[in-house]
């Protein structure tokens, strides 16, 4: 399978502790991006990377979350002292870069479940 | 990125065709239009996209107003599998990270 890969798929976590998930991109997209969804709603963008470079990050994005491209290939978002209001699911995207790139690929996501 | 407006649900019958509406009055002249869909416990899927002309391919038609202030997305013939939410989104030319910004969506339901 060439797509978008997400892990963990699911993750339960006590309120907190620190949680990480991985996303690994269509290997040749330039472009990764983090977004959340919570139940009943639409995804809401968290940040994009273009290769190693995290170009924009949204107001959500509190000082809790990090999010990693070291090597320009996949990517880590790292949540410190998870809260209740964590829960959603994280959703990893990607596409190739340029103004003509409409589609982004998504995963499957990580529901994270905060206790 | 100009707001849309969905309808919260819509029902069709299995094989039948499928008009889904989405208003974009705030649309500037260079916003894109763009549809995802999201099937449950899957992440958002790429439909279509357009600029001012209607758009077709394998999974759907586009249909741009005139004024580009509307959209709607064409099912041809529904199936059970197209049960999924539908976004419209507007993407600004300007937006170079090519970030989306979801709204709602509409349910669709399909009925064999």
């Amino acid at each position: 399978d060439t797509g978008v890969s997400q892990n963990p798929r699911h993750k339960i976590t006590k309120r907190g502790q620190n949680v990480t998930f991985r996303c690994d991109p269509i290997s040749e997209h330039n472009r990764l991006y983090w977004y959340r969804q919570t139940l009943g709603q639409g995804p809401e963008f968290l940040t994009y990377f273009q290769n190693e470079a995290q170009l924009e990050k949204s107001r959500l994005l509190s000082d809790r979350f990090s999010a990693e491209r070291p090597k320009g290939s996949f990517s880590t978002l790292e949540i410190q002292r998870t809260e209740q209001g964590d829960s959603a699911m994280y959703l990893c995207a990607s596409s190739p870069a340029g103004a003509l790139a409409h589609e982004q690929f998504f995963g499957p996501g990580t529901r994270l479940t905060v206790l | 990125d100009a707001k849309t407006t969905q309808p919260n649900s819509m029902e069709s019958n299995e094989e039948e065709p499928v008009h889904l509406p989405c208003n974009h009055s705030t649309i500037s002249g260079t916003d894109y239009i763009h549809w995802y869909r999201q099937l449950p416990s899957q992440g958002p899927e790429y439909v279509i996209h357009g600029l001012t002309s209607n758009v077709n391919n394998r999974m759907a038609s586009l249909a741009i107003a005139e004024d580009r202030k509307s959209s709607t997305l064409i099912l041809h013939r529904a199936t059970l599998r197209d049960a999924a939410v539908y976004y419209c989104i507007l993407r600004a030319h300007n937006n170079a990270g090519n970030m989306l910004t979801f709204g709602g969506g509409t349910r669709l339901m399909v009925k064999p």
